[in-house]
C-alpha cells in the first residue's frame, strides 16, 4: 500500500539556518505530493504541493521538488525564522486506493523549533 | 467562507458513553476524511468518503462509524468510548484525489 516516510524529529535550528526535512514515499500509481504545516493548537494547512514528476512546489520561501526516480519530496528553506516553528507533514494523494492504500496518506510529522 | 467546521472543539466522555463528532464543509468538495492525531503517530486515517454516498475504512476504523449525510456533512460516531480513543480528531475535505485537503480546527476528545 501507499506510505510516506519522513525524518524523525524534533529538529532544532538557529534563526537563518538552512532547513531540510527528508520525505520519501511508496505509491502504486502516480501520486500528488504535499507538505502541510501545523502550528500549535491549529489544524493542518497546505504549505506547498507538486502534482507530477520534476514539478517544484514553493511557498513562503519553502521549496520541494517531486523526484520520481528517488521517490522523494524533500522540504527545504534557505533561512528559517522563529515563526517557522511548527510541525511539518509530508503527504501523498493517489487515485489508486486499492486494499491497504488510501487516497490521502501522511507521514508522522517533523517538529521544527527555531531559536533566536 | 468558513471552510471546514468541526463541532465540538473539546469533549470529555466517560468510558462506554457514545457521541457523534460533526463536520461540515462549504466548498462543494467531493472527498471528506476523518483522522486522529496522537503524539508520535502523526495522522492516521479512520474513515474516508470519496464521494457522496460512499464511505471506506481507513487505517484505524475499529470502534468508529461514519455517515456521509450529504455532500456537505460527514459525521464520526463513537458507539462506546474507550480511553484508547483519547485523541485529537480532524476532519478534512478535498475536491478530488489530486487537490489539497482543507482541515478543520480539530476536536480534542478525552475519555476517562
Amino acid at each position: 500500500g501507499n506510505s510516506v516516510t519522513q525524518m524523525e524529529g524534533p529538529v532544532t535550528l538557529s534563526e537563518e539556518a538552512f532547513l531540510t526535512i527528508n520525505c520519501t514515499y511508496t505509491a502504486t500509481g502516480y501520486p500528488s505530493l504535499f507538505w502541510y504545516v501545523q502550528y500549535p493548537g491549529e489544524g493542518l494547512q497546505l504549505l506547498l504541493k507538486a502534482t507530477k514528476a520534476d514539478d517544484k512546489g514553493s511557498n513562503k520561501g519553502f521549496e520541494a521538488t517531486y523526484r520520481k526516480e528517488t521517490t522523494s519530496f524533500h522540504l527545504e528553506k534557505g533561512s528559517v525564522q522563529v515563526s517557522d516553528s511548527a510541525v511539518y507533514f509530508c503527504a501523498l494523494s493517489d487515485r489508486y486506493s486499492g486494499a491497504g492504500s488510501y487516497q490521502l496518506t501522511f507521514g508522522k510529522g517533523t517538529k521544527l523549533s527555531v531559536i533566536p | 467562507n468558513a471552510g471546514v467546521t468541526q463541532t465540538p472543539k473539546f469533549q470529555v466522555l466517560k468510558t462506554g458513553q457514545s457521541m457523534t463528532l460533526q463536520c461540515a464543509q462549504d466548498m462543494n468538495h467531493n472527498s471528506m476524511y476523518w483522522y486522529r492525531q496522537d503524539p508520535g503517530m502523526g495522522l492516521r486515517l479512520i474513515y474516508y468518503s470519496a464521494s457522496e454516498g460512499t464511505t471506506d475504512k481507513g487505517e484505524v476504523p475499529n470502534g468508529y462509524n461514519v455517515s456521509r449525510l450529504n455532500k456537505r456533512e460527514f459525521s464520526l460516531r463513537l458507539e462506546s468510548a474507550a480511553p484508547s480513543q483519547t485523541s485529537v480528531y480532524f476532519c478534512a475535505s478535498s475536491a478530488d484525489w489530486s487537490t489539497e485537503a482543507f482541515f478543520g480546527q480539530g476536536t480534542r476528545l478525552t475519555v476517562v
